[in-house]
């Protein structure tokens, strides 16, 4: 079974600056789908970026990225230029090839202080 | 506008009552999920559907059941069964494709069960 874990409850950052939020996952897959998605305070869920596994390029998304580093199982998500409207719950999802089950970690919740 | 509609947003019911959530899409989405929220462990997969008339357990099917009669609907019954089923429920709807389809989220029920 795949888990998915983030290390980091919660985290606050100032306006415009840049903050990173961890995910690790543990998977015996070689092929599947990273995600990530953002819930905020009106708890509609919205998908923020995602990464194909076989490819080595790390997604962007505007001022999303990630560092997809698939040997350490690892899928952070770097939002640069924080903005007010960021403040949210942000959560990492791993979807294994051919399988529609989407398996959750536990979430990150973001503040970011004007 | 295309979209997943739960309704009630806010659902009461007492102890040893079923209670059915409703989910309705427009998006023609083959496949339709229903996850649970609660605080600190994220969102746990009930039941998922690929297409009509067939369904999958998720990990904590115990206590509840659903139906897919109709691709645009997917509701989910919460039986006496379920020990503890206050909390706030997702439901979402993806294309079956390649499998890098992200999900799409209503806006949620909270139910709360005394």
């Amino acid at each position: 079974a795949q888990t998915v874990t983030q290390s980091q409850p919660e985290m606050s950052v100032q306006e415009a600056e840049t903050v990173t939020l961890s995910c690790t996952y543990d998977t015996s897959e070689n092929n599947y789908y990273l995600f990530w998605y953002k819930q905020p305070p009106s708890r509609q869920m919205i998908l923020v970026i995602r990464q194909e596994a076989y490819k080595q390029q790390n997604a962007t998304e505007n001022r999303f990225s990630v560092n997809f580093q698939k040997a350490a199982k690892s899928f952070s998500l770097k939002i640069s230029d924080s903005q007010l409207g960021d403040t949210a719950m942000y959560f990492c999802a791993f979807k294994p090839f051919g399988n529609e089950k989407l398996t959750f970690g536990t979430g990150t919740r973001l503040t970011i202080i004007p | 506008d295309g979209g997943i509609t739960q309704s009630p947003k806010y659902l009461f019911r007492k102890e040893g009552q079923n209670v059915t959530l409703s989910c309705e899409q427009n998006l023609n989405h083959d496949a339709m999920y229903w996850y649970r929220q609660d605080p600190g462990q994220g969102l746990r997969l009930i039941y998922y559907s690929q297409i009509v008339n067939d369904f999958q357990k998720g990990d904590i099917a115990e206590g509840y059941s659903v139906s897919r009669e109709k691709k645009e609907s997917f509701p989910l019954t919460v039986t006496s069964a379920q020990k503890n089923p206050t909390a706030f429920y997702l439901c979402a709807s993806s294309i079956l494709r390649t499998g890098d389809s992200p999900l799409h989220f209503g806006n949620g029920t909270r139910l709360t069960v005394t």
